[in-house]
C-alpha cells in the first residue's frame, strides 16, 4: 500500500514556508524522503526511524508521528535550490527490503 | 554525480525489439534496485536483489528480466514491450538491503524508455 502525499504542488516565494504530508493506511516502521529535480536521480534527504523523530538538513527538517501513521516535511525560508519533486518512502517492517514511494510533490521555488 | 551509472540515458525502442538496460555502481553497496517512474504515479519498485540474489519479484511481467552478474552491475532485459511501459526506469543501490537501517538509497538518473 503506497503511501499518499499531499498536497501534489506547492508554489512558493523565496522566504516562504511550506509543508509536504506523508501518510499510511498502515503501521509504519521507517519514513524517507528524497528530491528529485527535474532530469536528475532522486538524491536521499533523511531518514526516521523512531516515532516522534525529528530530523533537520539544512533548512528541511522532518518529523515522524508513528500513532498517526505519518510523516511531514518542512522547507523553511525556501531557496530556489529547494524546487523539486519530492518523495516519501515508507517501510512498514524491519524486515522489509522494500519502500512504498508516495506519488511525490512537486514544489517550485520563484524568486 | 551519486555514483550509480545508468545507460543508455534514452532509448527508442519497437514492440517487437530486444534491448538492456544497464546499471553500474562502485560504491561497495551489496544491493541493488529497479524502480518504474511514470508521470504522475509513485516510483514502483520491480526487483531487488540482494547480494546478488533476486530477494524480490514485485509482480513485474516476464517481458522484463533482470540479471546481476556481480554485485556491481544489474541489467533490465526488455523485450516485446508494450506502449504503457513507457516510462523512466531507474536503478539504485544501498549499502545495507534492509532499507530501514537509517541506509540510504543512492538511484541514477535513469533510462527514458520509449515503447513505440
Amino acid at each position: 500500500q503506497q503511501p499518499v502525499q499531499s498536497p501534489q504542488a506547492v508554489i512558493l516565494r523565496e522566504g516562504e514556508d511550506a509543508v509536504i504530508n506523508c501518510s499510511s493506511s498502515k503501521a509504519l516502521y521507517s519514513v524517507h524522503w528524497y528530491r528529485q529535480k527535474h532530469g536528475e536521480a532522486p538524491v536521499f534527504l533523511m531518514i526516521l526511524l523512531k516515532g516522534g523523530e525529528q530530523k533537520g538538513h539544512d533548512k528541511i527538517s522532518a518529523s515522524f508521528n508513528e500513532k498517526k501513521q505519518q510523516s511531514s516535511l518542512y522547507l523553511t525560508a525556501s531557496q530556489l535550490s529547494y524546487s523539486g519533486t519530492y518523495f516519501c518512502g515508507t517501510g512498514s517492517s524491519s524486515n522489509d527490503y522494500k519502500l512504498s514511494f508516495g506519488a511525490g510533490t512537486t514544489v517550485t521555488v520563484r524568486a | 554525480e551519486t555514483g550509480v551509472t545508468q545507460t543508455p540515458r534514452h532509448l527508442v525502442m519497437g514492440m517487437t525489439n530486444k534491448k538492456s538496460l544497464k546499471c553500474e555502481q562502485h560504491l561497495g553497496h551489496n544491493a541493488m534496485y529497479w524502480y518504474k517512474q511514470s508521470a504522475k504515479k509513485p516510483l514502483e519498485l520491480m526487483f531487488v536483489y540482494n547480494f546478488k540474489e533476486q530477494t524480490e519479484n514485485n509482480s513485474v511481467p516476464s517481458r522484463f528480466s533482470p540479471e546481476c552478474p556481480n554485485s556491481s552491475h544489474l541489467f533490465l532485459h526488455l523485450h516485446t514491450l508494450q506502449p504503457e511501459d513507457s516510462a523512466l526506469y531507474l536503478c539504485a543501490s544501498s549499502q545495507d538491503p534492509l532499507w530501514d537501517r537509517n541506509t540510504e538509497a543512492f538511484f541514477g538518473q535513469g533510462t527514458r524508455l520509449t515503447v513505440v
